[in-house]
């Protein structure tokens, strides 16, 4: 049972670039999120998805797209990369529907992002 | 919005010594969670609380929903050199309306000398 997938690991990119962040999941999980950690910041939450064709933003949305077109997959898009987004990004998924469920949260390994 | 004040930041302690850590909010928690990251490796659930007073156990860990539901403590006995990582204190806020997202600290970093 693989869990949380998150490619790719490692990613350097120049400040203008875009690219996207992939993340599977196999466990049939309605909640999907994607984080970003920081030093001394702890998590913080960028977009969520409560289902397929449902997502919305977190605390940091800001220079991120997301997309839940099916239950097993949520990438996350940096149109135009900023230093300011290296950073590393964990996605997150949790099993139901409501609020009640969703603190229980399965973790990538991350992607490790720098932007020059 | 809401933060969470997790203390302390930093602990280097030695193998075998006892550790406590607690997160601390302004505002009422419905719910407490510690999370433990390995190094290079994403947040794992490590124990969950649902009510005031609560006191939870997982191993040689045991956790506590403080009584004012605005706190949480976790503690580690007989620290091994495994224990090494960064514990995340997340809770989900007593919240009317809306959908209910969880809100991390900003982590207890734990180094254990052998």
């Amino acid at each position: 049972n693989a869990g949380v997938t998150q490619t790719p690991k490692f990613q350097v990119l120049k400040t203008g670039q875009s690219m996207t962040l992939q993340c599977a999941q196999d466990m049939n999980h309605e909640y999907m999120s994607w984080y970003r950690q920081d030093p001394g910041m702890g998590l913080r939450l960028i977009h969520y998805s409560v289902g397929a064709g449902i997502t919305d933003q977190g605390e940091v949305p800001n220079g991120y797209n997301v997309s839940r077109s099916t239950t097993e997959d949520f990438p996350l898009r940096l149109l135009s990369a900023a230093p300011s987004q290296t950073s590393v990004y964990f996605c997150a998924s949790s099993g139901g529907q409501g609020a009640a469920t969703n603190e229980k949260l399965f973790f990538g390994s991350g992607t490790q992002l720098s932007v020059l | 919005g809401q933060q969470l004040n997790q203390s302390p930041q930093s602990m280097f302690i030695q193998e075998g010594e006892d550790v406590s850590m607690n997160c601390t909010s302004s505002s009422i928690f419905n719910t407490w969670l510690w999370y433990k990251q390995d190094p290079g490796e994403g947040p794992v659930l490590l124990i969950a609380l649902y009510k005031a007073g609560e006191l939870t156990s997982n191993g040689r860990l045991t956790a506590q929903f403080g009584i004012t539901r605005k706190d949480s403590f976790l503690n580690i006995s007989a620290s091994i050199p495994s224990d090494v990582g960064i514990y995340f204190c997340a809770g989900l806020p007593r919240l009317w309306g809306g959908y209910n997202k969880l809100i991390f600290g900003a982590g207890t970093r734990l180094a254990v000398h052998p």
